[in-house]
């Protein structure tokens, strides 16, 4: 399967634990975003890659998340100090760049978290 | 008020029928437009791009009417499989080209 990749689906943790995601996107897909879905709301843009360079955050992302993608091919998301109000569907994304035309972001399964 | 809007529905129809969605979008700048489709507990997939011209897709239209800022999708003889959240999405048109998303409008096609 050569489609964005997340894991893990699904993450149950106590308020206060740290938890990490990892995204795989396509294979030579330069940009990555990392988008997060609450029930009954379209996806809300946290952040994103080009290459290894995280060149946005949105204000939603918090001093507790951090994303990175080191070597410009999988990404990983970390919460630290879970709260109650970070349980969501945590999306990834990826798409190419080319020029002034537009590319498709195409998602990865998402990956699930409730934080008791 | 959201960059992007849209009626949340639900919308219930019954099977073969024709349903329309329309997405407002408040950035002028926005360049490009998508329909994604979103199934329960799933990721959005996309539909198809919204092009200034329209586009059809077999039973699927897209509209884009810039003066007025909106967007429309339209389903004809609906299939019980078109049951699923229909998310309007504005292509930022800034560098990082993120996508704006609406809430998603919820279609239930009945037999």
């Amino acid at each position: 399967d050569t489609g964005v990749s997340q894991n893990p689906r699904h993450k149950i943790t106590k308020r206060g634990q740290n938890v990490t995601f990892r995204c795989d996107p396509i294979s030579e897909h330069n940009r990555l975003y990392w988008y997060r879905q609450t029930l009954g709301q379209g996806p809300e843009f946290l952040t994103y890659f080009q290459n290894e360079a995280q060149l946005e955050k949105s204000r939603l992302l918090s001093d507790r998340f951090s994303a990175e993608r080191p070597k410009g091919s999988f990404s990983t998301l970390e919460i630290q100090r879970t709260e109650q109000g970070d349980s969501a569907m945590y999306l990834c994304a990826s798409s190419r760049t080319s020029g002034r035309s537009v590319e498709t972001q195409y998602f990865g399964p998402g990956t699930r978290l409730l934080v008791l | 008020r959201k960059e992007v809007e849209q009626d949340p529905g639900p919308f219930n129809v019954p099977e073969g029928a024709t349903v329309a969605f329309n997405c407002t979008y408040s950035n002028s700048a926005s360049q490009s437009f998508f329909w994604y489709r979103q199934d329960c507990r799933k990721e959005p997939k996309l539909l198809m791009s919204v092009y200034s011209s329209g586009n059809e897709d077999g039973r699927f239209t897209a509209q884009l009417n810039r003066a007025s800022q909106y967007i429309s999708l339209l389903i004809r003889d609906s299939k019980l499989s078109d049951s699923a959240t229909y998310l309007c999405v504005a292509l930022n048109a800034g560098n990082n080209r993120k996508l704006i998303w609406g809430l998603g409008t919820s279609l239930a096609v009945n037999p």
